[in-house]
Order: structure tokens, then sequence, then C-alpha cells
């Protein structure tokens, strides 16, 4: 199976900062890596696919970036709907998997 | 828009059945692979299974593998999960995603909650 570790777990950041959220799989995945954001108590949300292709509806506010083992999510100008959750997932081979999530709080 | 609704959840004894289901509607359902994923409480995002568009291909995350079978019905918008045998640790709200034009998911359900305890 492919292992996705994210970095940092947690995050502080301000309203208005910007921040970079990084996941490494344990093998190559070419562009197949997606990121999602998780609010409390909510369903996920789709914000990422093929590594840099924002989802539809998703505001140019987040950027990924990456291919092969190493990734980013950006996250610029945070406003505080932005302060969440948020996984990556491989979908180059099953089992699908996904990092173990990054929380990001105000500081 | 795109709706997908989970049902079918509830507490459960160790070693006991249970099956979910997943109503879809807004889109060609029978035109998207579906998954299952689950989130044990307060932990992280679990896949649990995907069916292919026509049904015919399945694959199941190890941990479920022989004990849980996803299947969908394309004449219903419904996708399904056959839980067997369940265990403690199958505890969490396990919700469909539909499937976008690659593998990975565009539309997540609320989820159902399932508690496994004697």
């Amino acid at each position: 199976d492919i292992q996705m570790t994210q970095s940092p777990s947690s995050l502080s950041a301000s309203v208005g900062d910007t921040v970079t959220i990084t996941c490494r799989a344990s093998q190559g995945i070419t562009n197949s890596l997606a990121w999602f954001q998780q609010r409390p108590g909510k369903a996920p949300k789709s914000l990422i696919y093929a590594a840099s292709s924002l989802q539809s509806g998703v505001p140019s506010k987040f950027s990924g970036s990456g291919s092969g083992t190493d990734f980013t999510l950006s996250i610029s100008s945070l406003q505080p709907e932005d302060f969440a959750t948020y996984y990556c997932q491989q979908y180059d081979s099953y089992p699908i998997t996904f990092g173990q999530g990054t929380r990001l709080e105000i500081k | 828009q795109v709706q997908l609704v989970e049902s079918g959840g509830g507490v459960v004894q160790p070693g006991r059945s249970l099956r979910l289901s997943c109503a879809a509607s807004g889109f060609n359902f029978k035109s998207y692979g579906m998954h299952w994923v689950r989130q044990a409480p307060g932990k992280g995002l679990e896949w649990v299974a995907v069916v292919s568009y026509d049904g015919r291909k399945k694959y199941y995350a190890d941990s479920v593998k022989g004990r849980f079978t996803i299947s969908r019905d394309n004449s219903k918008n419904t996708l399904y999960l056959q839980m067997s045998s369940l265990r403690d640790d199958d505890t969490a709200l396990y919700s469909c995603a539909k499937e976008s034009t690659v593998v990975t998911f565009d539309y997540w359900g609320q989820g159902t909650l399932v508690a496994v305890s004697s």
C-alpha cells in the first residue's frame, strides 16, 4: 500500500496569512493526488485533483503543486472559514490512501 | 445539484451484520464509480471500497476484505455496503462519495454512523 505522510500535523496561522501543507507519498504516484478540506462536523470538500487542478467552484486562493512523491497545498489570504483540517489522498492505485490530516488553527 | 444521502447506520453488536444505503440524485448515477469511506470518531479518513459504474469491478481495503460487500442498483440510483462480522474497530461515520472524471471524489455525503458495541 502507498503511505501518505502530511506535514505538519497541525499549524497555527492568522487571518490574512499564507500557509503551505506538504504531502509525501511512499512511492511515486505521478500526479494522482487530491486535496480535501473538512470543517468540524461537515463532510469533506474536494479542493484539488490531479495535484494542481482546482475543483469547480473552489477559489483560486487554493493551489496545489508537485508530482511523483512530493506535493504541496498552499492557501493564501486565510479567512476564518479556511480554518479546518486538510487531507491529501492518492488515487494512483488501490487501496486509495489518505494522509493523516493537517489541522489548521487560528493563532 | 448532486445529493448523496446515506442511511442504515445504528448500534450493532460485534459479529452482527448491517446494510448501509446511499441514495444518489442530481447526476447520471449509472455513469460513475462510487466509493465508501469511513471516519472513526476523532480520527482521519479511511477508504473502504469502490464499485465501478456498471457494478462489475470492486475493490476493498484489506481491513474489510471478506467481511464487507459493495454493490449498486443503477435502476434505483442507490449504492450499498453490506457489512458482516462487524468488529469494534468498524465503529465510524460511513460516507459515500461520487467518483469524478478521475478516480478521486468530487462529492461526499454527510454520512451515517455505525457503532459496534456489546
